[in-house]
């Protein structure tokens, strides 16, 4: 079955360091999301894809990057991680290649801790 | 700016209750929209989607609608089980021709046996 994955489940990390989560999905998707989870704002696009080579800042951009080199990856970058970006991460694709109803399926997350 | 509402934020009731969840926002050009089920600690589980064409989706014991002119939504969860319990979140995918959802806030509904 398709599914997507992310990795690690969990990471601790320290200020300062860079970190990269990934995102598999074997959906053939070309739309890929990357989101953070946090209480009291629900959640909220970091970065997005609507294909290979292409990416576009959601509305919590800062600090993170991503890059598409193939249609089942998006891998999400922390360049110097902070406190403030501790969070669960969450990936999403979407787009049926028929082009149809553009349902969003959720990778399981990964809880980031950054001390 | 299209923003997404849910009321209200936890709710619980007693097994085997029908029960309405809301979902309202405030730019009706939307594409779709999109009901999830997120269990504690887990990912998102999409249960209905709803093309903005369509008044009515269902699956199972679930029937959500959609009303653009006024900016609604509503989850119907007939005969309501301890299993349902979880949070509920609505996203719109908005506006036509790009492919980003919007999410509201959730409503944590509790069960009980």
């Amino acid at each position: 079955d398709a599914e997507i994955t992310q990795s690690p489940r969990h990471k601790i990390t320290e200020t300062g360091r860079q970190v990269t989560l990934a995102c598999h999905q074997t959906w053939n998707h070309n739309n890929m999301f990357w989101y953070r989870q946090d209480l009291g704002h629900g959640l909220r696009l970091i970065h997005y894809s609507y294909g290979v080579q292409d990416t576009n800042k959601g509305e919590v951009s800062d600090g993170y990057s991503v890059s598409r080199s193939n249609t089942e990856d998006l891998p999400l970058t922390l360049e110097s991680a902070a406190s403030s970006q501790t969070s669960v991460y969450f990936c999403a694709s979407s787009g049926s290649p028929q082009g149809a109803l553009y349902e969003q399926y959720f990778g399981p997350g990964t809880r980031l801790t950054v001390t | 700016k299209q923003e997404v509402t849910q009321i209200p934020a936890a709710l619980s009731v007693p097994e085997g209750e029908n029960l309405v969840l809301n979902c309202s926002f405030t730019d009706s050009a939307i594409y779709n929209l999109q009901w999830f089920r997120q269990d504690p600690g887990k990912g998102l589980t999409s249960l209905l989607l709803i093309q903005s064409s369509q008044r009515e989706q269902t699956s199972g014991r679930l029937n959500a609608s959609l009303d653009k002119s006024s900016g609604r939504s509503t989850l119907y969860i007939a005969a309501s089980q301890p299993g349902d319990s979880a949070t509920y979140l609505c996203a719109v995918h908005s506006p036509a021709g790009t492919y980003k959802y919007i999410f509201g806030t959730g409503t944590r509904l509790k069960v009980l046996a």
